[in-house]
This record gives structure tokens, sequence and C-alpha cells, in this order.
């Protein structure tokens, strides 16, 4: 069984510039979620999506955004890139709302911001 | 009050010790307490996992102590291994929600 796939890897960006990073949850699996890991700020929720709608949000800036289509993958933009978006994005899936019921991440998108 | 608070931030430990790793938290309404371990490169994977009505939970190697009134709870390691070397992280959750509250992880080294 795939697990959580999260596109590209390694992202390297300009100051100012807009990001998408990808994840395809586990097939069977309707939750997806969106982290962002820095060691100044350890792993922050960014927002949560399930059946294409958004169910929570974290405290990040308007710049932060996301979507989840009909199939469970989900996209995360962020715009106007700043230095400190320099972090791993990781997102997670659980087949429902939920994190004690098959709550797993993926190996996360490498973000440096230059 | 949605913090989790993590200590150690580093342990040493040597091979088959009991390293012991403690959580605290704030909410009240938080009912499930897992811990992840990650690896360099890797995504943070679930280890063990505990609700509220449980005080303690073992799987393998992995205990894990939950002390309800004084909202704290603590990871266990027994017989560490080498390959136990990772940075671990506690967490918590409310209700049917996937957002999770992480602590500030406690990075484990474990020599032979």
């Amino acid at each position: 069984k795939a697990g959580v796939t999260q596109t590209p890897r390694y992202l390297i960006k300009t100051r100012g510039q807009q990001v998408t990073l990808s994840c395809s949850p586990i097939s069977g699996h309707r939750s997806v979620s969106w982290y962002q890991q820095t060691p100044g700020q350890g792993l922050q929720f960014l927002f949560e999506y399930f059946s294409e709608t958004q169910r929570n949000k974290g405290n990040f800036p308007g710049r932060f955004s996301g979507r989840q289509f009909s199939n469970s993958r989900s996209e995360m933009n962020v715009s106007t890139l700043e230095l400190g978006d320099s972090a791993l994005y990781l997102c997670a899936s659980s087949p429902t709302l939920g994190t004690g019921y098959g709550y797993t991440f993926g190996s996360g998108t490498r973000l440096t911001v230059v | 009050q949605q913090q989790v608070k993590q200590s150690p931030q580093s342990l040493i430990v040597q091979k088959g010790g009991i390293p012991i790793i403690n959580c605290a938290y704030e909410n009240t309404a938080f009912d499930y307490f897992p811990w992840y371990q990650q690896f360099p490169g890797k995504g943070p994977a679930l280890l063990i996992a505990i609700r509220p009505d449980v005080s303690e939970k073992k799987e393998g190697r992995f205990t894990i102590s939950f002390n309800k009134s004084a909202k704290q709870f603590s990871l266990h390691i027994m017989d560490s291994q080498p390959g136990d070397s990772a940075t671990y992280f506690c967490a918590a959750s409310i209700g049917n929600t996937d957002k999770l509250i992480f602590g500030t992880g406690t990075r484990l080294q474990v020599f032979p």
C-alpha cells in the first residue's frame, strides 16, 4: 500500500515568488492536513481538509492557502515568499477526520527560500 | 492553553538504558495523545498513542504513562538500541479533528 506522497521533495525559490506543493494521500483516505516544521518553531499545524472543505486552520498569514480536490489530493500554496518560510512542509492523511485513525505523514517537501 | 510542553530537549543514553521523555498539557479537552518518532529526512511516524481513560499503554519496548490529574504523560523506551536514535515528539488533539498540537521534540541518541 503506497504511503502519503509529497512532491516535489526539494524546492528552492526566491523571495517574493510563490510556490505550490502537492500531496497525494493514501488510497481511500479522505482527510488531508498540512504542517510546517522549522528548527525554531517546531511542528505547526497549517490547515486540514475533508471532502474538499477546509475544516480547520492554524495561525498562519493569508499568504498560506490550500485546497483539496475531489480525488482527495491536496495542494498548498504560499505566495510572496519570505526567508522565514524556509521549512519542511509535511502532509498527513487519514481515512476520516480525527488523528487517532490511521493518521499518516508523508516525508515532506523541503522548501528553501533565498 | 493549546501548548504541549516537552522535556528534555535532548537525551543521551547507552544501549540498554531506559530513556524517559515527559510532556505536559493544559487543555483538558485534549482526548488523544500520540507519540511520534522522526528520523532525518523523513516525516514523523506514529509510535504509540493513548487516550485519557487509560493510565498506561505498552507496545513492544515502548510504554506511555498517563497522569490525567497532573495533565502529564511520558514515553519510556525499554532496552534502548542505537536504532532508536531519532527525534521524538509528543502531541495532543481534540475529537474529530486532524489538528495535532506538537511538543518541541526530544533528540535521543543511544550509544552502543
